[in-house]
């Protein structure tokens, strides 16, 4: 059964800072991964889509690495700013329809 | 841009009563999905679909169920509302099958039922 952590639950960083959030996933037969951003009381913003044959998407101050074999990827912020301040999540399509989430990182950047 | 918009930002119910909680896309989305999302469980499908009138289970289905009778619109119905279902929920849609495809979620509706 795929299951997908997310360490730390919680971080909180100077603004400025780079940073790294991490998605671990236990079975590597994935179609995709997607970063998923969320603020409080709202519905999720997707950030980045890595399909299976990739490596990496950069979109902006965002990049997203995906290593199949070791089970894990990354979402790096270059530059974070207080506006960043929210919850990141990772999903995994884990068979042709099914995505399974990460339970978060909580991410606060502090001016 | 993909839009996916739910009917209620916010809703007060009472227990028993039948609750809908319709989702809207506008992309021509083959799949569509209700997630509900509490405090230290996560996000958790609910029901799925992928094509008109079809639907899935997903891993809490009990107490639910829902309609697709148009391509572009996908409700949830609890049929008898309890305080056990207030919480987050989370309509999402995507296209076809595979690698390529990419969700959508829409603003939530947070529930409440009293």
């Amino acid at each position: 059964k795929q299951e997908v952590t997310q360490i730390p639950a919680a971080l909180s960083v100077p603004e400025g800072e780079n940073l790294v959030l991490n998605c671990s996933f236990t079975d590597s037969a994935i179609y995709n991964l997607q970063w998923f951003r969320q603020d409080p009381g709202k519905g999720l913003t997707s950030l980045l889509l890595i399909q299976s044959s990739q490596r990496e998407q950069t979109s902006g101050r965002l990049n997203a690495s995906l290593d199949k074999s070791s089970g894990r990827s990354t979402l790096y912020i270059a530059a974070s700013q207080p506006g960043d301040s929210a919850t990141y999540l990772c999903a995994l399509l884990s068979g042709t329809y099914k995505y399974i989430f990460g339970t978060g990182t909580r991410l606060k950047v502090l001016a | 841009d993909v839009k996916v918009t739910q009917s209620s930002r916010y809703l007060v119910k009472r227990t028993g009563e039948k609750v809908f909680l319709e989702c809207v896309q506008d992309m021509d989305h083959e799949n569509m999905f209700w997630y509900r999302q509490d405090p230290g469980l996560g996000l958790r499908l609910i029901y799925f679909s992928y094509d008109v009138k079809m639907k899935e289970k997903g891993d809490i289905p009990e107490g639910y169920s829902v309609s697709r009778e148009k391509k572009e619109r996908f409700s949830l119905i609890l049929e008898s509302a309890s305080t056990n279902q207030t919480s987050m929920y989370l309509c999402a849609s995507s296209a076809g099958t595979g690698g390529i495809t990419e969700a959508f979620f829409g603003q939530g509706t947070r529930l409440t039922v009293v």
